[in-house]
């Protein structure tokens, strides 16, 4: 089945880029997204990038895509203490008809002032 | 500005005891979803409704049962609570259509005891 991957924990300094990484093994995914869930709080979406993409910026967040080794990754550029949440990378497959977004673990991002 | 509601926001169960998850979305979303997330973990899909009168099983469904009368209704069941079942649950909907967002409740925390 589908297994998306991310390391447990991030710790950056307030004003530092943080990059968070997700590995996913399905290879017919079409669209792949970072969620961000603040404590005591459901998933917000913060950005998705269609899988024919390489990349995608948006403000302080930049979404780089490599399809060949299914990597992706989340950069924020001066991170800032209200940035500390969990980062949630998520993967579906909707050409295919399976809706159902697949979750990673989730990234706890901690910012340090 | 509703969104996705859920309710109860907390409970505690009896082990045996039963209790319904409500939620309810007023966007008009034919997809909706149920995910549980356990401490350290992803979020696991539980059961899923891509229209009224029509629900699929999740990754992890053993123990709950959903039904989908409206478009803007999804409860999910719980008949005889086990511990293993303490969880914070999220309730989730979406259009459908590629690429769309999907919104989630701020999530019902319940313990079995």
């Amino acid at each position: 089945g589908e297994d998306v991957e991310q390391s447990l924990f991030l710790s950056v300094r307030e004003g530092d880029s943080s990059v968070i990484n997700c590995t996913y093994t399905d290879s017919s995914s079409t669209y792949l997204y970072w969620y961000k869930q603040e404590p005591g709080a459901g998933l917000q979406l913060l950005t998705y990038i269609f899988s024919n993409m390489d990349m995608k910026q948006d403000q302080r967040l930049t979404v780089l895509l490599n399809k060949k080794d299914k990597h992706l990754s989340l950069r924020i550029a001066d991170t800032q203490t209200g940035d500390s949440a969990i980062y949630f990378c998520a993967e579906s497959d909707r050409d295919s008809g399976k809706t159902p977004l697949v979750f990673g673990k989730g990234t706890r991002l901690s910012v340090i002032a | 500005n509703a969104g996705v509601t859920q309710t109860p926001k907390f409970r505690i169960l009896k082990i045996g005891q039963s209790m319904t998850l409500q939620c309810t979305q007023d966007m008009n979303h034919n997809y909706m979803y149920w995910y549980r997330q356990d401490p350290g973990m992803g979020l696991k899909l539980i059961y899923y409704s891509v229209g009224a009168g029509i629900t699929d099983k999740g990754e992890v469904p053993n123990g709950y049962n959903v039904s989908r009368s409206t478009t803007e209704d999804f409860p999910l069941r719980l008949e005889l609570a086990a511990p293993s079942q303490t969880s914070v649950y999220f309730c989730a909907s979406s259009s459908g259509r590629q690429n769309t967002e999907a919104f989630f409740g701020q999530g019902t925390r319940l313990t079995v005891v």
